[in-house]
């Protein structure tokens, strides 16, 4: 079956210009998450969307990142006026549901190289 | 203190070895525990969950300490392609994300 898809694959982009990652989750899974993943580093939690609640935006680490949830599925991750240092891997994953004893799934990541 | 701490490695470990990890965790309330596998340049993926009983799935075993607040991970007989990081997640359950440790690399050597 389908898994996470993410798009585009990889990114290469002059620095101060403004990029658009897309995650399609699962069918049916209510929760989404994003992340990013430094090289060499571990995960670092952006972002959640559970069903139609407001998401946690607990971990965007400046007013530059944004994310929205279209009709609960496609989600689209918003960097405006990048920076070197956005440079990274960004990880979307799906749960069926935003409860945490259930597992994450993850899309093979958009790798975000910024000039 | 970390939500979650590993320790990074690298465990440098022979073919047919034994290993084991651990994963310590600071929330005494967390109730769900994940091993994931990641390879280089790769997404994660789930390896297995971590059952309160410990569980076992071939060479590889979970087991939680709620005393100790830690989750460990056994791998035995390792082969080359065992090779990757070992990420922790751990769960406060309810609608909560979770949250990853950093990872441990094995490295397994021929």
């Amino acid at each position: 079956g389908a898994g996470v898809s993410q798009s585009p694959s990889n990114k290469v982009t002059e620095k101060g210009k403004d990029v658009e990652l897309r995650c399609d989750p699962i069918s049916g899974h209510t929760a989404l998450y994003w992340y990013r993943q430094s090289l060499g580093q571990g995960l670092e939690f952006l972002i959640y969307f559970q069903g139609n609640s407001a998401p946690d935006k607990s971990g965007l680490p400046s007013d530059r990142f944004s994310a929205e949830r279209t009709g609960g599925s496609v989600s689209t991750l918003t960097i405006q006026r990048t920076q070197q240092e956005d440079s990274a891997v960004y990880l979307c994953a799906s749960s069926l549901f935003g409860q945490g004893n259930q597992p994450q799934h993850f899309g093979d990541g958009t790798r975000l190289s910024i000039l | 203190r970390k939500e979650v701490e590993q320790d990074p490695g690298p465990f440098n470990v022979p073919e047919g070895a034994t290993v084991a990890f651990n994963c310590t965790y600071s929330n005494s309330a967390s109730q769900s525990f994940f091993w994931y596998r990641q390879d280089c340049r790769k997404e994660p993926k789930l390896l297995m969950s971590v059952y309160s009983s410990g569980n076992e799935d071939g060479r590889f075993t979970a087991q939680l300490n709620r005393a100790s607040q830690y989750i460990s991970l056994l791998i035995r007989d390792s082969k080359l392609s065992d090779s990757a990081t070992y990420l922790c997640v751990v769960s406060s359950g309810g609608y909560q994300k979770v949250t990853f440790g950093t990872g441990t690399k094995l490295q397994v050597i021929p």
